[in-house]
Formats: C-alpha cells, structure tokens, sequence
C-alpha cells in the first residue's frame, strides 16, 4: 500500500521558514517523480514543485519560485520542500503526491498545516 | 501556462441523478495527461479518472470520463450519498501543471 506522510508544518512568522518533509513507503520511491501541491483555505489545488525520480529535474510555480527549494533523498525514501522567506499567501494545506509532469498523480499524502502570520 | 476552466461551479442534484461535469482546456492537452480527483472536506483529493477515460483502482463504474483535445467530461451516472464532493480536473502534458478551478456538486 502507498503511503506518504508528511511532517513539519506549523506556525511561522513572515519572512520565516520552514522544511517540509515527506515519508514515502509501499512503491519504489526512486523510481517516481514526485510534487508538493498545496491548498489554501477554502481554495482550490495549486501545484508548487516537482522533481523527477533522480532529483537533477525540478520545477516551481512563479509564486514559489527563488523562495522554495524542492529536494529528495532516495536513500532515506523522503521527499522534501524548503520553504524560505514564506509569506502570509503561502498559508495553506501541503501535499505531498506521487506522479507529476507526464505522470498521473495517483496518491496523496494526508496534507500538513502551514500557517504564515505575525 | 494551460488554464483548465471547469463548469458550472456549483451542480445541485439529487441523489440518483445524473452529473454532467466539463472542463475546457486553455490550449490541446494529450489525453493521457488528463485527470480528474474527488475531495471531500477535510480530506486530500482521491484520483478518480486518468488518461481522460480509465477508472482509477476502487473507482465505481458510475464515474466515466470522456473528450479530447481541449474539451473533456467527466460523467456520474447516478448519484450517490457519498458523490457529494468537489471535483478538480487536472493535467500535468506540460509545465506549468494545473488544476481546474473545481466544481462543486451539492445536494439539491
């Protein structure tokens, strides 16, 4: 069975940062790409970030980019997205997903809370 | 950047019913490259069609997808109970990759 379980939400001020991390088992995690898509309050679904299943392709919504950093460790079978210099609009629900560019998104993580206030 | 424009964006029905939900894509997508996800509050989405047409595993075969192109369906034969969601086309055939806007389908 898949599952992705992420960690590393919480509270953080404006210009703060956080790492979000993401547990993958029950596939070959190196063998995927792999996204984070978040969800703000009330609102719909926002692709953030890929990588491809070596971790040398990425990609990044201009709302993210320059700011969030998106890595994997296919040892540890761990997903992981930087967040720096996050901003109130970057309060959301995060979601880890096994699929992305040209491969069908077909699990989720349960979603972890980022909150970005003073 | 492929904008995918979901209609209408709230669907009153009732259970039993038939669902007729349409997403226009900005530009021609690969059929491959076509989704479609479920949520429900609280929970994250659950992948119901890809490639367009092919039911997901578990996936009941009330739900159908259909189109090509620019122009796809996805279809809910009658309602159930537990039908009642937001629904999110998607496709990931070029970056950036995008979400529709979601349609809504409430109990009537």
């Amino acid at each position: 069975e898949v599952q992705l379980v992420e960690s590393g939400g919480g509270l953080v001020q404006p210009g703060g940062s956080l790492r979000l991390s993401c547990a993958a088992s029950g596939f070959t995690f190196s063998s995927y790409t792999m996204s984070w898509v978040r969800q703000a309050p009330g609102k719909g679904l926002e692709r953030v970030s890929g990588i491809g299943d070596s971790g040398t392709a990425t990609s990044y919504a201009d709302s993210v980019k320059g700011r969030f950093t998106i890595s994997r460790d296919n040892s540890k079978n761990t997903l992981y997205l930087q967040m720096n210099s996050l901003r109130a609009e970057d309060t959301a629900v995060y979601y880890c997903a096994k699929g992305g560019l040209r491969v069908v998104t077909d699990h989720w993580g349960q979603g972890i809370l980022v909150t970005v206030t003073s | 950047e492929i904008v995918l424009t979901q209609s209408p964006g709230t669907l009153s029905l009732s259970p039993g019913e038939r669902a007729t939900l349409s997403c226009r894509a900005s530009q021609s997508i690969s059929s491959s490259y076509l989704a479609w996800y479920q949520q429900k509050p609280g929970q994250a989405p659950r992948l119901l069609i890809y490639g367009a047409s092919g039911r997901a595993t578990g996936i009941p075969d009330r739900f159908s997808g259909s189109g090509s192109g620019t122009d796809f369906t996805l279809t809910i034969s009658r309602l159930e109970p537990e039908d009642f969601a937001v629904y999110y086309c998607h496709q990931c055939d070029s970056l950036p990759i995008t979400f529709g806007q979601g349609t809504r389908v409430e109990i009537k």
